[in-house]
């Protein structure tokens, strides 16, 4: 069993849904991180979290510590929102990746 | 803002070539990953270094080796290039190794080994 898995692997949504992906861990872990990358491979770090919740404009990640679970929620989704969601878990000195989650937003 | 290049957005060589890839941050920051990410697998740590001329394995680094001998530069060397050593490579830095610190990440090089 993977040590970090996502759900869904792939999700399609209409223009202005609410967008959930989760990530389920199943060891100890300092911190976690939510990344996008958008077509053409870029990674850009979204959220870094070990407890609560944290917010950036639409987007909004919470962490439950003693479910080991994270979400990622997207309000008023839009098609520029379309990447791939990957959730890494932060151990001693390295990140444990995901497989990410690919989103597609149809306008 | 902190900037990680990469040297080749995209590479095609030939089985058993030297293959070198080069990533550059100008953030001053000690720590550097090589990742390859490849579908159904996700993003995989091949080697980091956390100091000029210090590195350690990461999970996957049969057939790989690295150099930094400045603290800005990390490269990712394929000895012998294999068909199955075609993936998307990616870099990534980090100022300090604190649980709390953010990775920043190149653009990536996508390799096609012929």
């Amino acid at each position: 069993k993977n040590e970090v898995e996502q759900s869904p692997q792939n999700l399609t949504a209409q223009e202005g849904e609410f967008i959930t992906i989760n990530c389920s861990y199943s060891v100890g872990i300092s911190a976690l991180h939510w990344l996008q990358q958008h077509p053409g491979g870029g990674i850009v770090s979204l959220f870094m979290l070990s407890s609560g919740k944290k917010k950036h404009g639409r987007l909004i990640a919470t962490i439950n510590i003693q479910e080991k679970h994270s979400s990622l929620h997207i309000t008023a989704s839009h098609p520029r929102d379309s990447a791939v969601y990957i959730c890494a878990l932060r151990g001693a000195q390295k990140l444990v990746f995901g497989q990410g989650t690919r989103l597609t937003i149809n306008p | 803002d902190v900037k990680v290049t990469q040297s080749s957005r995209y590479l095609v060589k030939r089985t058993g070539e030297k293959v070198f890839l080069e990533c550059v941050q100008d953030m001053d920051h000690e720590n550097m990953f090589w990742y390859r990410q490849d579908p159904g697998l996700g993003l995989r740590l091949i080697y980091f270094s956390y100091d000029v001329k210090m590195k350690e394995k990461g999970d996957i680094p049969e057939g790989y080796s690295v150099s930094r001998e400045k603290k800005e530069r990390f490269s990712l060397i394929l000895e012998s290039a294999s068909t199955n050593q075609t993936s998307m490579y990616l870099c990534a830095s980090s100022l300090t190794s604190g649980a709390t610190d953010t990775q920043y990440f190149g653009p990536g090089t996508r390799l096609t080994v012929l």
